[in-house]
């Protein structure tokens, strides 16, 4: 069975341009997480989205979106970026079974550099 | 809402010697409980999860994590540890309501093991 898959690895952007990310989860997944990873402040959720709808959200900016399809991959986007946006964006997929999350499994995820 | 907080951010160790990874949660509602390993520039690998039943959970690579309700504790313990075993270990957790799907992750540890 495939993992999760993120694309691309490594990205490099200008300040004030925008970017997107894309996440394709595990078969049969219906629900992908986006988590943020930064030195300083670690690990924090962006947003998680099952059958197509945004379920629940954390506290970024709105600069910061998503989107899910309906074979549930995933992306999410990032507009008029800047320097503190450079982080390692992680996407996470898991089947949510009922209201509690039992099993994520993570992607590679995304480098992104803003310069 | 929950928070995790992860007692020592680095824990240096010789290799063979026994480990513990401290944990310890605050949450008002029940949940469930995470131990994850990080290897540089890799995603989040799942080393082992308490949701229900035993108290004792066994994981992969060797790893065991006991839950302490009284204590809101979770500790990761490995009785050897190998020089491989050096990565960065994340505690979280995951409330049960139906938006609480996201996980909440500890600052991380990091687990450097010496020969």
């Amino acid at each position: 069975k495939a993992g999760v898959t993120q694309t691309p690895r490594y990205l490099i952007k200008t300040r004030g341009q925008q970017v997107t990310l894309s996440c394709s989860p595990i078969s049969g997944h219906r629900s992908v997480s986006w988590y943020q990873q930064t030195p300083g402040q670690g690990l924090q959720f962006l947003f998680e989205y099952f059958s197509e709808t945004q379920r629940n959200k954390g506290n970024f900016p709105g600069r910061f979106s998503g989107r899910q399809f309906s074979n549930s991959r995933s992306e999410m986007n990032v507009s008029t970026l800047e320097l503190g946006d450079s982080a390692l964006y992680l996407c996470a997929s898991s089947i949510r079974q009922g209201g509690g999350n039992t099993e994520a499994f993570f992607g590679q995820g995304t480098r992104l550099t803003v310069v | 809402a929950q928070s995790v907080t992860q007692l020592d951010s680095q824990v240096p160790v010789f290799e063979e010697a026994p480990v513990e990874l401290r944990c310890n949660y605050s949450s008002s509602v029940s949940v469930y409980l995470f131990w994850y390993v990080q290897y540089p520039n890799q995603g989040l690998q799942l080393l082992l999860k308490y949701l229900s039943g035993s108290t004792l959970v066994k994981g992969i690579n060797g790893f065991e994590a006991e839950f302490n309700k009284s204590q809101t504790s979770f500790h990761l313990r490995k009785p050897s540890v190998h020089i491989s075993d050096t990565a960065e270990y994340f505690c979280a957790v995951s409330g049960l309501g139906g938006s609480q799907g996201n996980l909440i992750f500890g600052k991380g540890t990091k687990l450097s093991v010496k020969p």
